[in-house]
């Protein structure tokens, strides 16, 4: 079956501007993630939901970012106002639950900000 | 300071040759260890999962071990390949839900 998918796969924007991202879960995933990856570094939590409602959102680094999933499928992170710190490749993953279940990966989307 | 640390940052293998990569952790409580692999620009792909009760785990040509009382894990390739060259991290998930806690990866290179 298809995996996780996300779009755009490269994302340019000029400082200041608003930008969403999409993430497809693996169907029947009930729980999806966030995370943020910056070059030679490990991802980094962002958000989790479980089902429609964001489960944890510790990681958001501020009120810029934001993430919703108001079906419990599709995800769309959001950022405001956008900074050239926030230039990285952002990845998605899912599961069939939260916990201990594989999470599995998108490819990610790489957002740079000029 | 990181809560999960690994090394090398970097390792050069000849292929078929094996190797050994570490992973030091102060997260704690945590639920399960795990080792990703990531090749350049695609997201991690899971290799193994353990629990803190477990010692080691296999898969295929990968194997993990875990000892919780000195908090270190280490990820040993056997006959490396060149499709082996990629990022390995390990990753920590607690209690919280299904959030998880990567290093920095190790940048493992198999040359022919």
């Amino acid at each position: 079956g298809a995996g996780v998918s996300q779009t755009p796969s490269n994302k340019v924007t000029e400082k200041g501007k608003y930008v969403e991202l999409r993430c497809d879960p693996i169907s029947g995933h009930t729980a999806l993630y966030w995370y943020r990856q910056s070059l030679g570094q490990g991802p980094e939590f962002l958000i989790y939901f479980q089902g429609t409602g964001a489960a944890d959102d510790s990681g958001l680094p501020n009120d810029r970012f934001f993430a919703v999933r108001p079906e419990g499928s599709v995800s769309t992170l959001k950022i405001q106002r956008t900074e050239r710190g926030d230039s990285a490749v952002y990845l998605c993953a899912s599961s069939q639950a939260g916990g201990y279940n594989e999470q599995f990966f998108g490819p990610g989307t790489r957002l740079t900000v000029l | 300071k990181n809560q999960v640390e690994q090394s090398p940052q970097s390792l050069i293998i000849l292929e078929g040759k094996n190797c050994t990569l570490q992973c030091n952790y102060t997260v704690s409580p945590f639920s399960n260890l795990r080792w990703y692999k990531q090749d350049t620009g695609r997201g991690p792909v899971s290799l193994t999962i353990m629990t803190f009760s477990e010692n080691t785990k296999s898969n295929g040509r990968y194997t993990a071990t875990l000892d919780a009382d000195t908090k270190q894990s280490s990820l040993h390739i056997t006959a490396s390949q060149l499709s082996d060259s990629a990022s390995y991290i390990c990753v920590l998930g607690g209690n919280q839900g299904g959030k998880l806690i990567f290093g920095q990866g190790t940048e493992l290179s198999v040359k022919p």
